[in-house]
């Protein structure tokens, strides 16, 4: 079964400064997709990166970039330039499809603290 | 805001009852997906259908079962509620059918609090 781990419960950093969160997954396949969610006090789940697993290149979207390593199963999340909105609950998830069935496997989070 | 709408908002109620949650797609899209926010399990996906039909299973009880309409809303029902059931549930869907995998937007969440 694949299994995501985060192993850094929290994080702080400064505003304008750059912050890592990471992420680490198990699996057995070949083709997968990682995502980054975030979840602010709302609760509201939002979609911040994508990565296909067969692409070498690493996702980026404006501040948000990712270290996708597959050898190693490891997916970080960069933030640049952080801002007081991006204090979060920040969720990796790993996505398979088979047969058109899909499912996500979410890591336990970590929750980011923005210093002003 | 995903185009995911969920109602309603927060749910309380008894142990021993039964709730029924909605939950309506994004515009397009034929994949409807439920997941589970509590604190000790996390986020775990429950159950997917695509297009009325029931495409993948995860950590669903029995007392819960899900059904998705012609109209493609979705309705998650959970029965003989149990103060384990207290958690956030989460609608997502995505255009699914595609041969390939796409990407899960959000709706806002149920917040459901058994007493």
């Amino acid at each position: 079964a694949q299994t995501v781990t985060q192993s850094q419960p929290e994080m702080s950093v400064q505003e304008a400064e750059t912050v890592t969160l990471s992420c680490t997954y198990d699996t057995s396949e070949s083709d997968y997709y990682l995502f980054w969610y975030k979840q602010p006090p709302s609760r509201q789940m939002i979609l911040v990166i994508r990565q296909e697993a067969y692409k070498q290149q690493n996702a980026t979207e404006n501040r948000f970039s990712v270290n996708f390593q597959k050898a190693a199963k490891s997916f970080s999340l960069k933030i640049s330039d952080s801002q007081l909105g991006d204090a979060a609950m920040y969720f990796c998830a790993y996505e398979t499809f088979v047969q058109g069935a899909q499912k996500l496997v979410f890591g336990q989070g970590t929750r980011l603290t923005i210093n002003p | 805001d995903s185009g995911v709408t969920q109602t309603p908002k927060h749910l309380i109620t008894a142990t021993g009852q039964r709730v029924t949650l909605r939950c309506s797609p994004r515009s397009g899209d034929l994949s409807v997906y439920w997941y589970q926010q509590s604190l000790d399990q996390g986020l775990q996906f429950l159950i997917q259908y695509y297009n009325g039909e029931e495409r993948a299973k995860g950590n669903i009880l029995e007392r819960f079962s899900a059904q998705q309409f012609p109209d493609l809303h979705s309705e998650l029902n959970l029965s003989s509620l149990e103060l384990g059931d207290s958690a956030l549930y989460f609608c997502a869907s995505s255009v699914g059918g595609l041969g390939y995998e796409d990407t899960q937007y959000f709706g806002p969440g149920t917040r459901l609090t058994v007493l």
